[in-house]
């Protein structure tokens, strides 16, 4: 069975800092892996996804996240955290095109300090 | 613009009531899913439809029913047989294909709470 663990429940940084959010997933197979973030009381955004090709992919507002497969992992980083990015961050695996197979983790919230 | 959208965004109900919660999408997805979110967990599959007229049981189906007639409605309906239906509700979409990549179109979520 697949499974995601965000070993980090909550994560303070300063504006300006840079920022690693973890993710470890099992799989049986080639992952799916997703991080999607949401603010408050809102619905999830995709950040960025990989499923093939250059381990290393970039998403929208300067996420990127670097696929490592003997480390099983999948992390998130941004170079220089702005206060906006202040959200909760979902890791996912998914089952290839049956998104509705893909399991989450119980996410990472961001504080970001001023 | 496309999107997915969810009503109502906040619901009271009252125990032993039936309520139902609304998503339309107009992206032309053929799947549609539905999840259940509680403060400290990850998302939790309720329902899912590939296709209209056909839907299957997630995780955490019991306590409550969907309906998929039309491909850009998929409604949930919280029963009064479940337990602890106070939670926040995400309907999602994603294109059904071979080419597809797996990721999901989320609505902005209905919270639902049982008074």
């Amino acid at each position: 069975a697949q499974s995601v663990t965000q070993p980090d429940i909550h994560i303070t940084v300063s504006e300006g800092a840079s920022l690693e959010l973890r993710c470890n997933y099992s799989y049986g197979a080639t992952p799916y892996l997703f991080w999607y973030v949401q603010s408050p009381g809102q619905g999830l955004q995709l950040l960025l996804k990989y499923f093939s090709g250059d381990t290393l992919v970039q998403g929208i507002k300067g996420f990127e996240a670097e696929f490592k497969r003997s480390q099983s992992s999948f992390n998130l980083r941004k170079p220089s955290v702005h206060w906006s990015d202040a959200a909760e961050y979902f890791c996912a695996v998914g089952a290839g095109t049956n998104a509705g197979k893909s399991t989450f983790g119980d996410g990472t919230t961001l504080t970001v300090k001023p | 613009d496309g999107g997915i959208t969810q009503s109502p965004k906040y619901l009271f109900r009252k125990e032993g009531q039936n309520v139902t919660l609304s998503c339309e999408q107009n992206l032309n997805h053929d799947a549609m899913y539905w999840y259940r979110q509680d403060p400290g967990q990850g998302l939790r599959l309720i329902y899912y439809s590939q296709i209209v007229n056909d839907f299957q049981k997630g995780d955490i189906a019991e306590g409550y029913s969907v309906s998929r007639e039309k491909k850009e409605s998929f409604p949930l309906t919280v029963t009064s047989a479940q337990k602890n239906p106070t939670a926040f509700y995400l309907c999602a979409s994603s294109p059904r294909s071979s080419g597809g990549t797996g990721e999901l179109f989320f609505g902005e979520g209905s919270r639902l709470t049982v008074l």
